[in-house]
């Protein structure tokens, strides 16, 4: 079964501490996206990969690293350096970042910061 | 920059009744447009696309028209029912500087009762 996998559905963190999400695709999709879904506010580009070892700020990273070591995995990391970390995280990818190809999204993952 | 608008809602409807969900855009070129549901708890779902004006997207009862000169994509079904009851997105995909960016409205969220 082709898809995009996040994990886990629901995460909990303390002040100060640092978590990572995971994001897993087997679309073979050379393109991964993390979002940020706050109520009222859509959805607003964190951080982005086009290719393996390779990705770039979107218009949220401050307080948030992320890696692509292997073309099917792009982990998040929200770093005690956020401020608000609370909210719906998405996970999405493409198969190219040209023309009319769509993104694809995961189920979302939602942390909670107690 | 790009910009997408919509209202947030809720819009409620009963079963049976017309939608349409209004979509305008601001965009230096020629996007590709798309809209996404989003059901409680998941991610966003892929519904229809048009990638250039007077094309029309079509799927599952909802279809939406590019209309470059009134630079709109408004949703619509002529017959809702209970279940489609979700959060829609408008989204326009824009090149920008080599990545296809895209950005999203705030989601209107849709009520059907029976």
């Amino acid at each position: 079964d082709g898809g995009i996998t996040q994990s886990p559905k629901y995460l909990f963190r303390k002040e100060g501490q640092n978590v990572t999400l995971s994001c897993e695709q087997n679309l073979n999709h050379d393109a991964m996206y993390w979002y940020r879904q706050d109520p009222g506010q859509g959805l607003r580009l964190i951080y982005y990969s086009q290719i393996v070892n390779d990705f770039q700020k979107g218009d949220i990273a401050e307080g948030y690293s992320v890696s692509r070591e292997k073309k099917e995995s792009f982990p998040l990391t929200v770093t005690s350096a956020q401020k608000n970390p609370t909210a719906f995280y998405l996970c999405a990818t493409s198969s190219g970042t040209s023309g009319s190809h769509e993104q694809l999204f995961g189920p979302g993952t939602r942390l909670t910061v107690l | 920059g790009d910009s997408v608008t919509q209202m947030e809602g809720p819009v409620t409807l009963s079963e049976e009744a017309f939608l349409t969900i209004n979509c305008t855009y601001t965009a230096t070129g020629y996007p590709s447009l798309f809209w996404y549901v989003q059901y409680p708890g998941e991610g966003l779902q892929l519904l229809l696309k048009a990638t250039k004006a007077d094309d029309k997207g079509s799927n599952k009862g909802f279809e939406a028209t590019y209309r470059k000169e009134t630079t709109s994509f408004h949703l619509e079904k002529g017959s809702v029912q209970v279940s489609d009851s979700a959060v829609y997105f408008c989204a326009l995909r824009m090149n920008s500087g080599g990545y296809q960016k895209v950005t999203f409205g705030i989601g209107t969220k849709l009520q059907v009762i029976p």
